[in-house]
């Protein structure tokens, strides 16, 4: 059975500086990897999805990397903003075609 | 409009009600889901469809029930609702035939059992 932990399981940083949230998977036999972020009491919204023949996605101020030999996934955010505040999941799709999510990682960016 | 509407957004509701939870999506997918959120214990599967004909039980499906009506519309309904029921629900559809995008979730219902 697949199993997600991410760590840290929560965050506070000043604004401005780089960040790197950390997702990882026990079964490497993944179909893909799909990040998310959550505002409190909102539904997810979808950041990078990467497939699993792929090493890296990028969108705007994120990059997110996938290594699927060490079960490993970072989401690496540049310049952070408070504006990007929230929880962030991660999700690994494995055969079964169902996601197994990790519990998230809250960050909290403080001006 | 969003691409996957939930209905009620909010609902307050008594122990040993009916209640269903409603989902409908724009983007022609084929596979739906229902999930549950509570505090420290991540997102949790309850049931999932990969088509009209096709009803799969997720990792916490007991006290709940789906419908497929159609490739648009996927409901949950607890029978007899119980406080330990109260939580966010989120639906979630996903289609493997576009090539794979991802799942995409609607905002939420947020559920209380009192």
């Amino acid at each position: 059975k697949q199993e997600v932990t991410q760590i840290p399981a929560a965050l506070s940083v000043p604004e401005g500086e780089n960040l790197v949230l950390n997702c990882s998977f026990t079964d490497s036999a993944i179909y893909n990897l799909q990040w998310f972020r959550q505002d409190p009491g909102k539904g997810l919204t979808s950041l990078l999805l990467i497939q699993s023949s792929q090493r890296e996605q990028t969108s705007g101020r994120l990059n997110a990397s996938l290594d699927k030999s060490s079960g490993r996934s970072t989401l690496y955010i540049a310049a952070s903003q408070p504006g990007d505040s929230a929880t962030y999941l991660c999700a690994v799709k494995g055969g079964s075609y169902i996601p197994t999510f990790g519990r998230g990682t809250s960050l909290i960016v403080h001006p | 409009d969003a691409d996957v509407t939930q209905t009620p957004r909010n609902r307050i509701t008594k122990t040993g009600k009916r209640i269903m939870l409603e989902c409908s999506q724009t983007k022609g997918h084929d596979r739906m889901y229902w999930y549950r959120q509570d505090p420290g214990l991540g997102l949790r599967l309850i049931y999932y469809s990969f088509d009209v004909k096709d009803i799969n039980k997720g990792e916490i499906s007991d006290g709940y029930s789906v419908s497929r009506q159609a490739q648009a519309k996927f409901s949950l309904s607890l029978e007899s609702a119980i406080p330990n029921q109260t939580a966010l629900y989120f639906c979630a559809t996903s289609d493997l035939h576009e090539g794979e995008k991802g799942y995409t979730f609607g905002s939420g219902t947020r559920l209380t059992v009192v």
